[in-house]
């Protein structure tokens, strides 16, 4: 079955400070991968996805940038944070190329930026 | 352009009593519907989805939902809160190969 990774589970930066935020999935290839954002009290908002290794679509511009390394890799990157970057950070993951869009999510990220 | 409303963002029901979450849509093709659960600091679970046929969905955790295309609205019920049920419920619509659009969410808590 497949199974979606994230971490870390909590993170407290500084601002200015870089970030790092990594997502594997198991169990499936090729998938469609997704980065949300879901501040406090708000709905979510999608960041990135990708259909494919080095191919990433940003949908909200701003301080963050993705990358997808490898098949089943998908990671969340600042150079340097703002306050406003903190939020509940979602990854998820589709079967590559259905038009059903059901997307499957991981447990997600917790960033505070102070 | 698509978009989903949730017109309730807090709702408190005691267990037991019955539930609808409103959603509504806006889209301009057959939409791809679906409800997901948060609950406090986890990730989304799918509850039901719709696709085509049927107009009523049975999910799981004894949700359903009915897609009415007259009224664009997706609306998710169960007849019977648990205290397990409080949790945060989003209706999204699917547009395209790649994107999911979701609402603010609805928030719900059931007292005893």
């Amino acid at each position: 079955s497949q199974t979606i990774h994230q971490w870390p589970a909590t993170l407290v930066q500084p601002v200015g400070s870089p970030l790092s935020l990594e997502c594997t999935v198991e169990g499936t290839s090729n998938p469609n991968l997704y980065w949300y954002r879901q501040a406090a009290g708000r709905g979510l908002q999608l960041l990135f996805y990708s259909v494919g290794i080095g191919q990433i679509s940003s949908e909200v511009p701003q301080n963050l940038s993705a990358s997808r390394p490898q098949d089943r890799q998908f990671i969340l990157s600042s150079k340097k944070l703002l306050l406003s970057d903190s939020g509940f950070y979602l990854c998820a993951w589709s079967v590559g190329g259905s038009s059903y869009n059901e997307q499957f999510f991981g447990p997600g990220t917790r960033l505070t930026v102070l | 352009a698509q978009s989903v409303t949730q017109p309730d963002i807090h709702i408190t029901v005691s267990e037991g009593a019955s539930l609808e979450l409103r959603c509504n849509y806006s889209y301009g093709a057959t939409p791809y519907l679906f409800w997901y659960v948060q609950s406090p600091g986890q990730g989304l679970q799918l509850l039901l989805k719709y696709f085509s046929g049927d107009t009523l969905v049975q999910g799981i955790k004894g949700f359903e939902a009915e897609f009415k295309r007259s009224q664009s609205s997706f609306n998710l019920r169960k007849p019977s809160v648990h205290w397990s049920d409080a949790a945060e419920y989003f209706c999204a619509v699917g547009a395209g190969a790649n994107n999911l659009f979701f609402g603010t969410g609805t928030r719900l808590t059931v007292i005893p």
